[in-house]
């Protein structure tokens, strides 16, 4: 399967523990993208990344939030101290020209 | 405002039917236009751009009215397969950048 892939599918975490999601993307794809979604809703833009180079976020990323992507090709996204509010499906998606995105699978967190 | 406005339904039609979807957007800088698809649980697929000419898919079709700033979805002949999500969602390139925007969705349930 050459599409996105992310990592885990499913994290149950205790309230203030810290966790930490990956996102494998199209091989080809130099642009990644964070989104969240909550039930009910459509995802929300969370991050972006050229290449290696975190290029935009937005005002969802609070400082409990951190994004990397150290070679340009995986990412990671950790969000410390977890809050029951930030209990959503966390989105990654590729794209070569960054207007078609593919998105992977989602992790769904659960803060309990 | 919400940037990206869509009646969430449910819309409940019978196979064979011919169902349209609505959506409407703030932003007059927006510059992709895109339909997704998201069955429940899953992460969004793209199901097809939308260009002002209109633009067609087998039985689904998609049109831009700039103008207006609205945009449609028409699907002929449902299937039991067309049960899903439908996501409308803009584009605004701010820099390298291309957050999508998405909608909250139209849930369609087609019934025998």
């Amino acid at each position: 399967d050459t599409g996105v892939s992310q990592d885990p599918r499913h994290k149950i975490t205790k309230r203030g523990q810290n966790v930490t999601f990956r996102c494998d993307p199209i091989s080809e794809h130099n642009r990644l993208y964070w989104y969240r979604q909550t039930l009910g809703q459509g995802p929300e833009f969370l991050t972006y990344f050229q290449n290696e180079a975190q290029l935009e976020k937005s005002r969802l990323l609070s400082d409990r939030f951190s994004a990397e992507r150290p070679k340009g090709s995986f990412s990671t996204l950790e969000i410390q101290r977890t809050e029951q509010g930030d209990s959503a499906m966390y989105l990654c998606a590729s794209s070569s020209t960054g207007r078609e995105q593919y998105f992977g699978p989602g992790t769904r967190l659960t803060v309990t | 405002r919400k940037e990206v406005e869509q009646d969430p339904g449910p819309f409940n039609v019978p196979e064979g039917a011919t169902v349209a979807f609505n959506c409407t957007y703030s932003n007059s800088a927006s510059q992709s236009f895109f339909w997704y698809r998201q069955d429940c649980r899953k992460e969004p697929k793209l199901l097809m751009s939308v260009y002002s000419s209109g633009n067609e898919d087998g039985r689904f079709t998609a049109q831009l009215n700039r103008a207006s700033q609205y945009i449609s979805l028409l699907i002929r002949d449902s299937k039991l397969s067309d049960s899903a999500t439908y996501l409308c969602v803009v584009v605004i390139s701010a820099g390298t950048a291309s957050k999508l925007t998405f909608g909250t969705g139209t849930r369609l349930q087609v019934t025998l």
